[in-house]
């Protein structure tokens, strides 16, 4: 079957914009997971949901980043006021259920503020 | 001291040989490890799950983990161009939701033929 799917694979935009980066999960995998890889950082965990609450918000870097999922599917992870230090390739991650279960990712989202 | 410490290379060996690629930890509760593969520009592909201590093998991949030593390697046997990328080694603690993974910063292998 189809693996995660990630839209747009690449988003150039100017400091203050606000941006949206979609996240289509592997159907039937109820646990989401949003992580960020910056050069030389490794991968940074932002947020997880299961079904469509997200009851851990604490890798969120700052207010600017909000994350949903609706109807236990698509996600969207959104940056206001993007600053350039938000440039990354973020990730997104499914998993049939929570801890314990391997995780399975996107191929990202470049993201680059000029 | 960072949680999960991994040696970013780069490494570049022959094709055929043996690859051994390490991680250390400091974090006891960790009980899953895994071992993921990037290709540039690429999301992280899983390439092996396990749990506690013990070795795993699939085809040309064998994983191992030490949890007295707070260690886990990967080990390529008869190494191929193909298996030119970073790996990630990844961990997390007890079997709740929503456990996030902790990830090493990845290794650059390179497989010249």
């Amino acid at each position: 079957g189809a693996g995660v799917s990630q839209s747009p694979s690449n988003k150039v935009t100017e400091k203050g914009k606000d941006v949206e980066l979609r996240c289509d999960p592997i159907s039937g995998h109820t646990a989401l997971y949003w992580y960020r890889q910056s050069l030389g950082q490794g991968l940074e965990f932002l947020i997880y949901f299961q079904g469509n609450s997200a009851p851990d918000k604490s890798g969120l870097p700052s207010d600017r980043f909000s994350a949903e999922r609706t109807g236990g599917s698509v996600s969207t992870l959104t940056i206001q006021r993007t600053q350039q230090e938000d440039s990354a390739v973020y990730l997104c991650a499914s998993s049939p259920a929570g801890g314990g279960q391997p995780q399975h990712f996107g191929d990202g989202t470049r993201l680059s503020i000029l | 001291q960072k949680e999960v410490e991994q040696d970013p290379g780069p490494l570049s060996v022959p094709e055929g040989a043996i690859v051994s690629l390490n991680c250390t930890y400091s974090n006891s509760a960790f009980q899953y490890f895994m071992w993921y593969r990037q290709y540039s520009r690429k999301g992280p592909e899983l390439l092996m799950y396990t749990y506690s201590s013990g070795n795993k093998e699939d085809g040309r991949f064998t994983a191992q983990v030490d949890k007295s030593s707070k260690y886990i390697s990967l080990f390529i046997r008869d190494s191929q161009p193909s298996d030119s990328a970073t790996y990630l080694c990844a961990m997390s603690s007890a079997n709740q939701a929503g456990t996030a993974l902790i990830f090493g910063k990845g290794t650059t292998l390179s497989v010249s033929s």
